[in-house]
């Protein structure tokens, strides 16, 4: 099966600038999960969706991070305006539901925020 | 809540040597652990999971990790290191499968010739 795609793979930007990342998941996966990992740390859950509906955004800063998941496929997660400490790796996964089924990962878009 | 604590954020054993990469969890309900790999530049991949079945889980590449209730850890071993096995290795906790996966900070594997 086609993995989790993820583009694009680099971004750099200047700080108050815009920008885009997009993600398709695995066929038939209902829940997508987007993640952002600062160099050296854990992956740190930004939003869950189920189908198109939204699980938890709890740690989503919704002043300047926005996502959405249109037909329940793909996703597209935003940043508006960026900070320089948003410069990181998100990644985008997703699995067949939620419980025990384990997340299948995309490679990531890796962010520079000048 | 649920979160994880790896002990050590660099590990470095010789080819050969066991390998023993840390993990400590909180979960105020049965959780479910994993355990990921990433290699650099790459997203994560599963190694094995513990979902309340037997206490020893086998992954895959020779790592095998054991859910010891009374300790609240679940360590990641491999009896002898390859040089292949070099990556960052990520714990990660879901209470019972209600929530999405949190990680821990991760340990780096060094494997030295």
């Amino acid at each position: 099966e086609a993995g989790v795609a993820q583009s694009p793979r680099y971004k750099i930007i200047e700080k108050r600038q815009s920008v885009a990342f997009w993600c398709n998941p695995i066929s038939g996966h209902a829940t997508l999960y987007w993640y952002q990992q600062i160099l050296g740390q854990g992956p740190k859950l930004l939003i869950q969706f189920q189908n198109n509906g939204v699980v938890d955004d709890s740690q989503l800063p919704k002043d300047r991070f926005s996502a959405e998941r249109l037909k329940g496929v793909d996703s597209t997660l935003k940043i508006q305006p960026a900070k320089l400490e948003d410069s990181a790796v998100y990644l985008c996964a997703s699995s067949p539901g939620q419980g025990n089924s384990p997340l299948h990962f995309g490679n990531g878009t890796r962010l520079t925020v000048t | 809540a649920q979160s994880v604590t790896q002990l050590g954020s660099h590990v470095s054993v010789s080819e050969g040597a066991l390998v023993l990469l840390r993990c400590n969890y909180s979960s105020s309900v049965p959780p479910y652990l994993f355990w990921y790999v990433q290699y650099p530049n790459q997203g994560l991949q599963l190694l094995l999971k513990y979902t309340s079945a037997a206490t020893l889980v086998k992954g895959i590449n020779g790592f095998e990790a054991e859910f010891k209730k009374s300790e609240t850890s679940f360590h990641l071993t491999k009896p002898s290191a390859h040089m292949s096995d070099a990556a960052e290795y990520f714990c990660a906790v879901n209470e019972a499968g209600r929530r999405a996966l949190t990680f821990g900070s991760g340990t780096r594997l060094q494997v030295q010739p």
